[in-house]
C-alpha cells in the first residue's frame, strides 16, 4: 500500500544551525507533497507544498527538495531557532497519507 | 479571518455513551476531512466530506463512526458506545475544493478520553 516515512523519528540540532528532515514515499504517482509542523497541543500546520513538475521551492527560512528518481523530499530550515521545536511531517495528496513525525528539538 | 475551529478541545466520556465532535471550516471550505492521531503516532484518514456528501470514509471504522456535513452547521464526527481505545485526538481539516494542489488547513483538534 501507500506509504510516507520519515527516516529519523528525533533530530537534535543546535539553535543557529540548519535542519533537514527526510521523507521517503512508496507511490510514484505520488504528484502533489506537504510538510506541516505540529506543535505540542496543536493541529498540523501548514509549511511548504512541492508539485512533482519541481525538484525545489522555497520559502521563508525552508526549502524543500524532491528527488523523484528515489522518490524523496527533504525539508530543510536555514538558522534553526527555538520556535522551530515540534514535531514534521510529510505528507502526500488526495487523503494525506501522514507518514510519522520527526521530532525537531532545537538546543539554545 | 478564522481558521478551522473545533470543538469541543477536550472530551471525556465514560464507556458506553456517545462522543460528538464539531469542526466549523475555514470560510469559503466547502470540503472537510477528519483524522484521528494516536499518542506517538501520525494521523489517519477517516473520512472525506463535502456539503451533504460523504465523498470516502475508507477509514473509518465498520462500527460506532459516523459523520456528516449537513448544509448548515458544522460537521460532526459522531462515535457511538464508546471505548477505551476511542481514546484519542480527532483533528479536522477543510480546504476550498477538491483536494489537489492545495494544502488541508487543520483544527487544533479534540482531545477525546475514555474513562
Amino acid at each position: 500500500g501507500e506509504s510516507v516515512g520519515l527516516h529519523l523519528p528525533t533530530l537534535s540540532v543546535q539553535e543557529g544551525d540548519n535542519s533537514i528532515i527526510n521523507c521517503a514515499y512508496s507511490n510514484s504517482a505520488s504528484d502533489y507533497f506537504i510538510w506541516y509542523k505540529q506543535e505540542s497541543g496543536k493541529g498540523p500546520q501548514f509549511i511548504i507544498d512541492i508539485r512533482s513538475n519541481m525538484d525545489k521551492r522555497q520559502g521563508q527560512r525552508v526549502t524543500v527538495l524532491l528527488n523523484k528518481t528515489v522518490k524523496h523530499l527533504s525539508l530543510q530550515i536555514a538558522a534553526t531557532q527555538p520556535g522551530d521545536s515540534a514535531v514534521y511531517f510529510c505528507a502526500e495528496r488526495g487523503k494525506l497519507i501522514f507518514g510519522q513525525g520527526t521530532t525537531l528539538q532545537v538546543k539554545p | 479571518n478564522a481558521g478551522v475551529m473545533q470543538n469541543p478541545r477536550h472530551l471525556v466520556r465514560r464507556r458506553g455513551q456517545e462522543a460528538r465532535l464539531r469542526c466549523s471550516p475555514m470560510k469559503g471550505h466547502s470540503h472537510v476531512y477528519w483524522y484521528r492521531q494516536l499518542p506517538e503516532e501520525g494521523l489517519k484518514f477517516m473520512v472525506y466530506l463535502q456539503k451533504e456528501n460523504i465523498i470516502d470514509e475508507s477509514g473509518m471504522p465498520k462500527e460506532r463512526f459516523s459523520a456528516e456535513f449537513p448544509k448548515e452547521g458544522p460537521s460532526i464526527l459522531r462515535i457511538q458506545q464508546v471505548v477505551r481505545g476511542d481514546s484519542a485526538a480527532y483533528f479536522c481539516a477543510s480546504s476550498p475544493g477538491q483536494v489537489t494542489d492545495q494544502p488541508q488547513h487543520f483544527g487544533d483538534g479534540t482531545r477525546l478520553s475514555i474513562l
